[in-house]
């Protein structure tokens, strides 16, 4: 099985900084690492797609990158909407998935 | 407008079942390979159960594998997961998703619906 960790499990920041969340794969997925954004009591919503490609209508402001074992979200200037739990997900061992165990961004 | 919307969760004790529905609008439903996944209180997101566009084919996590059944209803843009000798680390928020393939073959999961609680417990 495909193993997804996250970097950091959680993480303090404020409002106009950059966050750098990253996930290591257990084994080479090429690309196919998903990224996504769940807020308290709300379903997880997509923000990246493919590694890089932000899913549409998602800010500008996220950014993916990163392929083989090691994958970046960034957000370059964090926002009070941006305050969440982030996950990836891998899809190469499609039609099984998984996903890292999270990040939290927290407000500083 | 696409959207998924779970029902059928609830309290249930241990060793019962349980048959989870997700609605689907907004799409061709029956395009589409349909996931359920689940997050346990204060957890993180894990998959539980896939099946194809035309529900020959169905995969389940090792931890579900015998006890849960996944299946869908075309006519009725219904996706269901039936879920049998239910345990206490079987609680879970249950969310079903849409499987969207860029490329072809990069999958991702988009939308997702709001969930449902199930909660296993005497």
């Amino acid at each position: 099985d495909i193993q997804m960790t996250q970097s950091p499990s959680s993480l303090s920041a404020s409002v106009g900084d950059r966050v750098t969340i990253t996930c290591r794969a257990s084994q080479t997925i090429n690309m196919y690492l998903n990224w996504y954004q769940q807020k308290p009591g709300e379903a997880p919503k997509l923000l990246i797609y493919a590694a890089s490609t932000l899913q549409s209508g998602v800010p500008s402001r996220f950014s993916g990158s990163g392929s083989g074992t090691d994958f970046t979200l960034t957000i370059s200037s964090l926002q009070p909407e941006d305050f969440a739990t982030y996950f990836c997900q891998q899809s190469y061992s499609n039609p099984t998935w998984t996903f890292g165990q999270g990040t939290k961004v927290e407000s500083k | 407008e696409v959207q998924l919307v779970e029902s059928g969760g609830g309290l249930v004790q241990p060793g019962g079942s349980l048959r989870l529905s997700c609605a689907a609008s907004g799409f061709t439903f029956s395009r589409f390979w349909m996931h359920w996944v689940r997050q346990g209180p204060g957890k993180g997101l894990v998959w539980v159960s896939t099946i194809n566009s035309d529900g020959r084919t169905t995969n389940y996590a090792d931890s579900v594998k015998g006890r849960f059944t996944i299946s869908r209803d075309d006519a009725k843009n219904t996706l269901y997961l039936h879920m049998d000798s239910l345990r206490a680390d079987d609680t879970a928020v249950y969310y079903c998703a849409r499987d969207v393939r860029a490329l072809g073959v990069m999958s991702y999961f988009h939308p997702w619906g709001q969930g449902t609680l199930v909660t296993v417990s005497s």
